[in-house]
């Protein structure tokens, strides 16, 4: 089945700097790369997603990119903001199954 | 638009006892519905795959006559902890994906968090 790592687990970072999560992926038949936020007792929110056609995507100050040959995807978040602090999860999916990836923790320090 | 639902938002229960938790999609028609399970400072594990009108697809290690699932329509999935112990108690959380969707884009609900006593 497939795997996903994330890296890191956690992550500091001042306020106004940039924050970058990174994802590798073992099934090269995955074509659908959610990233989603998640806040303390509340369930995850999809914040922006990539399919296996595109190599970047870009949201206001969010943005993914995905190398299929290398099979890693990367979430970057530009001049970052306390209310960015939460738990960040990477998700790759076949057409009928999400895998997720450990998680990781940014504070954004004020 | 693409809101799911949950209810309750939290439960207390004895031993022993049987829990149901509801998953709704509220503006879009949900073939297909999921329940993951969450332990804290863990990530999303997936329990089931619920496809309206049909049996559940239990993962692995999942004990399908514990965790009952229906699927009974296009917006409505439950989930039902039976006989309920503590190590039942967990953040459950569905989500839904949309029919039209040619991609695994799902929509998850605000989760249900249990506790057994």
């Amino acid at each position: 089945g497939e795997n996903v790592e994330q890296h890191p687990s956690t992550l500091s970072v001042q306020e106004g700097d940039s924050a970058v999560i990174k994802c590798t992926y073992s099934d090269s038949a995955s074509n659908y790369f959610p990233w989603y936020k998640q806040e303390l007792g509340k369930g995850p929110q999809l914040i922006i997603d990539i399919r296996s056609n595109v190599g970047e995507k870009k949201d206001q100050r969010i943005a993914v990119t995905l190398n299929k040959t290398a099979k890693h995807f990367s979430l970057h978040i530009t001049e970052t903001q306390p209310e960015d602090s939460a738990v960040y999860f990477c998700a790759a999916s076949s057409p009928y199954k999400l895998s997720f990836g450990a998680g990781t923790t940014v504070t954004v320090r004020a | 638009g693409a809101v799911v639902s949950q209810h309750p938002s939290w439960v207390i229960c004895k031993s022993g006892t049987s829990v149901k938790i509801e998953c709704r999609s509220l503006d879009f028609q949900a073939t297909t519905m999921f329940w993951y399970r969450q332990f804290p400072k863990q990530s999303l594990m997936l329990m089931a795959t619920s496809n309206e009108g049909s049996k559940a697809t239990y993962e692995q290690g999942v004990e399908k006559d514990k965790f009952l699932i229906n699927h009974a329509s296009l917006t409505l999935s439950t989930l039902t902890v039976t006989s309920a112990h503590p190590e039942d108690s967990s953040f459950y959380i569905c989500s839904a994906r949309e029919v039209t969707s040619g991609y695994n884009e799902q929509f998850f609900g605000p989760g249900t968090r249990l506790t057994v006593l």
